[in-house]
């Protein structure tokens, strides 16, 4: 079983629409959670952190942490045609390291 | 805040020579910072995790003769990679965490692209 996993898509949605990113992770103990917009042939570049249980929003996009379920979403809102992307889930474990371990990432593209 | 820059964003070299790459901190301090390599259509790989001040960590699998990191100060580390050849060809991305921050944050760098002939 993967540590972090994210369906690699590619998830398609029409402008305006809301556009939903799921990730499971397998370490229980894992305490930081961050979402990465990464362009193609560009860097990740820092979207979202979520530390609690519940929804943290930040202008067009929401963060959903279920540390019960294991479970972190991002959605975004009135999706636009440059939020198309490769989006990463990361997630730090328990413990001292500052390591995160990636998912895959999800491809979206947002159709005009 | 929070810019991380890379130096150069690409270089081409001769396979059998050494290339370094820089990842500079530019508003805040680091006392730890992080080097991956990506491959086309893969996800980000962690090759190393870099402290101030005292030897690299490096993940398993990752030859730390041949992937050589320094980081004398809290603003910069280098990533030489020695000896290219031609599958060291990749996209070399380094990140940081702004020190003394209660928070996990990493920052990105714009990445090197490194193309080994």
């Amino acid at each position: 079983q993967k540590e972090v996993e994210q369906n690699s898509g590619p998830l398609s949605v029409p402008e305006g629409a809301i556009a939903s990113l799921n990730c499971t992770y397998s370490d229980r103990v894992s305490q930081s959670f961050f979402w990465y917009r990464q362009y193609s042939g560009k860097s990740p570049e820092l979207i979202m952190s979520i530390y609690s249980n519940g929804d943290k929003e930040d202008g067009r996009f929401t963060a959903q942490l279920n540390k019960a379920s294991q479970y972190v979403s991002l959605l975004i809102r009135d999706s636009q045609p440059s939020d198309s992307a490769t989006y990463l889930c990361a997630v730090r474990g328990g413990g001292a390291t500052n390591k995160l371990i990636f998912g895959t990432g999800t491809l979206l593209a947002v159709q005009p | 805040g929070a810019v991380v820059s890379q130096h150069p964003s690409w270089v081409i070299c001769k396979s059998g020579t050494s290339v370094k790459i820089e990842c500079r901190s530019l508003d805040f301090q680091a006392t730890t910072m992080f080097w991956y390599r990506q491959f086309p259509k893969q996800s980000l790989m962690l090759m190393a995790t870099s402290n101030e001040g005292s030897k690299a960590t490096y993940e398993q699998g990752v030859e730390k003769d041949k992937f050589l990191i320094n980081h004398a100060s809290l603003t910069l580390s280098t990533l030489t990679v020695t000896s290219a050849h031609p599958e060291d060809s990749s996209f070399y991305i380094c990140s940081a965490i702004p020190g003394g921050s209660l928070m996990d944050e990493q920052y990105f760098g714009p990445g090197t692209r490194l193309t080994v002939t």
